[in-house]
């Protein structure tokens, strides 16, 4: 298996653009987790997705992120718009179930100007 | 929710265990104990992970005492290359589970 993919591995992009992370999960894992690292705030989790639903949202740091899953094998991270303060590495993961080990693909880096 | 608490960094010689000591007090019966290893630029990768009492891989053990209200990684004989974040995860089973990770530890090893 080629692990957990993510795409892009790096963007760049403006102010006020809309910003989409793309990931793939390992095949035949139930469970998705979206995380943003920074050096202030350390490794957040953002959301996470069993059964391609989403379970707790709670660390979405407000209405300018959303996440879907439209099925098993995909799954993106939305900003719109963005804003410097986004500026992180964001990492998904995948797991056979919640409790289970967690996957973690290369991450996408993003910078806002 | 099971909050963890980890030292944020240690430092080591090459060639001596090192034990990393994460705190959750608040665990609850169904959460088990993992860790993970993060290198610069890359992913968190799993270590490993326990419920109860002692767990040993090829790469670690991790002891959890009965009351599970701690947990300590332990590496035998560190090398160069085991300079990374170790993170502590309890995670819970269910739907309504929530996820916490620690706050890392920052290990570096030198000669």
């Amino acid at each position: 298996d080629a692990g957990v993919i993510q795409s892009p591995r790096h963007e760049v992009t403006e102010m006020g653009q809309e910003v989409t992370l793309r990931c793939k999960p390992i095949s035949g894992h139930n469970s998705l987790f979206w995380y943003r690292q920074t050096m202030m705030r350390g490794l957040e989790l953002l959301i996470y997705f069993n059964n391609n639903v989403p379970i707790d949202d709670s660390g979405m740091p407000e209405d300018r992120f959303s996440a879907k899953m439209p099925n098993a094998s995909f799954s993106t991270l939305k900003i719109q718009p963005s804003e410097p303060r986004d500026s992180a590495v964001y990492f998904c993961a995948s797991s056979s179930r919640i409790q289970e080990t967690q996957y973690f693909g290369p991450g996408t880096r993003l910078l806002v100007l | 929710l099971a909050k963890t608490t980890q030292p944020i960094s240690m430092d080591s010689y090459e060639g001596q265990e090192v034990n990393i000591t994460c705190s959750h007090n608040n665990i609850a019966t169904n959460d088990y104990i993992t860790w993970y290893q993060q290198f610069p630029s890359q992913g968190p990768r799993f270590i490993i992970q326990g419920y109860k009492t002692k767990v040993t891989n090829e790469v670690a053990s991790l002891f959890i005492p009965a009351d599970r209200k701690s947990s300590t990684l332990s590496l035998p004989r560190v090398s160069l290359s085991d300079t990374a974040v170790y993170y502590c995860l309890v995670s819970s089973t269910g739907t309504a589970s929530k996820l916490t990770f620690g706050t890392g530890t920052r290990l570096q090893v030198t000669l």
